[in-house]
């Protein structure tokens, strides 16, 4: 079974910089799985953030940077807001028959 | 702007089936394929599936397999979703999400649908 696996929980001071992480049970992830990174508040849709490992979407602030850190993918938040509290999610394009897995998820507290 | 509409709440008994809707707006519907993604109380998300709103093929995941129908109106630019069977742990809200193209992600999401299966 493929699992995609974040940290569940991060707690980083204001302006404090913290980096999520997206690893593959079954090997590294590269460029060639399109990691997109998502943000999630309570009661509310997910908004794409990252999309093809390091592209900022449309809006989004550039605190937040994707890359491959070492077998996995990577979410930077540089100087952390109060707003950037939230839930973060990883996704993976696997192709064949399974398609995309999301992450596990990661909960990130600013204090 | 992109825009996609779900329809509203549904309360179902197990073995009972729904279907929700997603309206798109703002782009050319056929242009980008849609996903359906489901997110069960206090959990993560979980991807079902793709539908190709031009040609209509479809890729489903293999849990939802046999259980999961996706299809598309092009005259209403309205993809739909019919799950099956229903247990009490399919529980969950249901997104659409527009796949952003070549670069295999969800760009823009739905409000989401809350399904509750309880008898």
């Amino acid at each position: 079974q493929t699992v995609v696996t974040q940290e569940p929980s991060f707690s980083v001071s204001p302006g404090g910089t913290v980096t999520l992480t997206c690893g593959l049970n079954s090997g590294s992830v590269s460029t060639n799985y399109y990691p997109s990174w998502y943000q999630q508040t309570p009661g509310q849709a997910p908004r794409m953030l990252i999309y093809s490992t390091d592209t900022r979407s449309s809006g989004v602030p550039d605190r937040f940077s994707g890359s491959i850190l070492g077998n996995k993918a990577a979410l930077t938040i540089t100087g952390a807001q109060a707003d950037d509290e939230s839930d973060y999610y990883c996704v993976l394009y696997l192709g064949g028959g399974i398609h995309y897995v999301f992450g596990t998820g990661t909960r990130v507290t600013v204090l | 702007q992109v825009q996609l509409v779900q329809s509203g709440a549904e309360v179902k008994k197990p073995g009972a089936s729904v279907k929700v809707s997603c309206k798109a707006s703002g782009y050319t519907f056929t242009n980008n394929y849609m996903h359906w993604v489901r997110q069960a109380p206090g959990q993560g998300l979980e991807w079902m599936g793709i539908i190709n709103p031009s040609g209509g093929s479809i890729s489903y995941a293999q849990k939802f397999q046999g259980r999961v129908t996706m299809t598309r109106d092009t005259s209403t630019s309205t993809v739909y979703m019919e799950l099956s069977s229903l247990k009490s742990d399919d529980t969950a809200v249901y997104y659409c999400a527009r796949s952003g193209g070549e670069s295999m992600n969800f760009d823009h999401w739905g409000q989401g649908t809350l399904v509750t299966v309880s008898s």
